[in-house]
């Protein structure tokens, strides 16, 4: 079974801080990774995708990989209270026929404090 | 542009009782997915479909059936609802899952009781 895994939290930091998420995942063959971010009651949205090893920045969101370690990373900066939600971490798994699949990780949850 | 619809937005369902989640998407996408989410729980695979009449089972198919007979529609059939199926259900939809977005609807809560 191959898996995604990342801590369930909860995560708090305090505004203005940098929040650190981790994503570990179980297929070397896995070729894509996302971050989506999830408000309470509301679905998922992407804020986040990385191919490469190395880091990936977007404005105060940093993806980072490393396929040896088969890790992945979300960073943020500068956390605010609207970033307080539920971030999971998704990873593409190649299957027979050439198709691929989204497989999820659980989700951290981030609480951002005031 | 209305993006990945789900409809109903809720539902209660008598144990034993069936019913169709419906889910459209208007952007072309050959790729659409059902997910179901339960409480403090990630997305499960359900039912994925690669393009009109094909279409697989994911990681939870037991109690599910879907159908995908245009490019835009991508239904989810229950058939003898029970307990255990109570959850959020997603519908999503991507150009393909290699370098792009996965576009979700707003999801149906369904209680079976």
């Amino acid at each position: 079974q191959k898996e995604v895994e990342q801590n369930s939290g909860p995560l708090s930091v305090p505004e203005g801080a940098i929040a650190s998420l981790n994503c570990t995942y179980s297929d070397r063959g896995s070729q894509s990774f996302f971050w989506y971010r999830q408000y309470s009651g509301k679905s998922p949205e992407l804020i986040m995708f990385i191919y490469s090893n190395g880091d990936k920045e977007d404005g105060r969101f940093t993806a980072q990989l490393n396929k040896a370690s088969q890790y992945v990373s979300l960073l943020i900066r500068d956390s605010q209270p609207s970033d307080s939600a539920t971030y999971l971490c998704a990873v593409n798994n190649p299957f027979q026929g050439g198709s691929e699949k989204l497989v999820f990780g659980k989700g951290t949850k981030l609480t951002v404090n005031p | 542009n209305a993006g990945v619809t789900q409809t109903p937005k809720f539902r209660i369902l008598k144990i034993g009782q069936s019913m169709t989640l419906q889910c459209a998407q208007d952007m072309n996408h050959n790729y659409m997915y059902w997910y179901r989410q339960d409480p403090g729980m990630g997305l499960k695979l359900i039912y994925y479909s690669v393009g009109a009449g094909i279409t697989d089972k994911g990681e939870v198919p037991n109690g599910y059936n879907v159908s995908r007979s245009t490019t835009e529609d991508f239904p989810l059939r229950l058939e003898l609802a029970a307990p255990s199926q109570t959850s959020v259900y997603f519908c999503a939809s991507s150009y393909s899952t290699v370098r792009t977005e996965a576009f979700f609807g707003q999801g149906t809560r369904l209680t079976v009781v």
